[in-house]
């Protein structure tokens, strides 16, 4: 079993729709947690950092639940423009530091 | 300030040769990493250097070795080159290893 598992998608949506990615991790000593965003043929970049508190940017809402390992993106009104793979990464201290990456969930926006 | 550069941005290797990919940052930070990511497995962790003259291994580090010997370069040697190192490999940096990591542009390699 992954570390890191993600439904792989691809997710298929209207112009306007809400959409949501689900994330789940293994590793319990797993200390902080993101939200990348990685276009066709280019590097990844943070979207945003997950709490577990809860977080929100403009459109998009991340949550975390630790007692479960589930992480969520929630994105609002989406936009052709959110066209992207979206990866979910979660970062250990145990056998080291390490930082592990979900295969990403690919999003398609169609106008 | 450029950030995270990687050199070079293509590069095709036959089976055996050995080449180093160059990563470069200009942010102060102590952590580094290499990732290679492969179509349907995400990117995976092959070295890591949380500062200069520490290094350690990810998941996948057979055929790879690292060096740090300076707080800005990160260099990931490939001994000798098999078809199964074809990829595309990422460098990246973060403050400390909890942290937003920033990448590099990747470098794209083939191995014939």
């Amino acid at each position: 079993r992954k570390e890191v598992e993600q439904d792989p998608g691809p997710f298929n949506v209207p112009e306007g729709a809400t959409v949501a990615f689900n994330c789940t991790y293994s590793n319990s000593a797993s200390q902080s947690f993101f939200w990348y965003r990685q276009d066709c043929r280019k590097e990844p970049k943070l979207l945003m950092s997950v709490y577990s508190s809860g977080n929100e940017d403009g459109r998009f809402t991340a949550q975390l639940n630790r007692a479960s390992q589930y992480i969520s993106l929630l994105i609002r009104d989406s936009k052709l423009s959110d066209s992207a793979t979206y990866l979910c990464v979660v970062n250990k201290r145990a056998g080291g530091f390490k930082t592990i990456f979900g295969a990403g969930t690919r999003l398609f926006v169609k106008a | 300030n450029a950030g995270v550069t990687q050199t070079p941005k293509f590069q095709v290797l036959k089976t055996g040769q050995s080449m180093t990919l160059q990563c470069a940052q200009d942010m102060n930070h102590e952590y580094m990493s290499w990732y290679r990511q492969d179509p349907g497995m995400g990117l995976r962790l092959i070295h890591y250097s949380v500062g200069a003259g520490i290094t350690d291994q990810g998941e996948v580090p057979n055929g790879y070795n690292v060096s740090r010997s300076t707080t800005e370069d990160f260099p990931l040697r490939l001994l000798s080159a098999a078809p199964s190192q074809t990829s595309v490999y990422f460098c990246a940096t973060a403050s400390e290893y909890y942290n937003e990591q920033f990448f590099g542009p990747g470098t794209r390699l083939t191995v014939l």
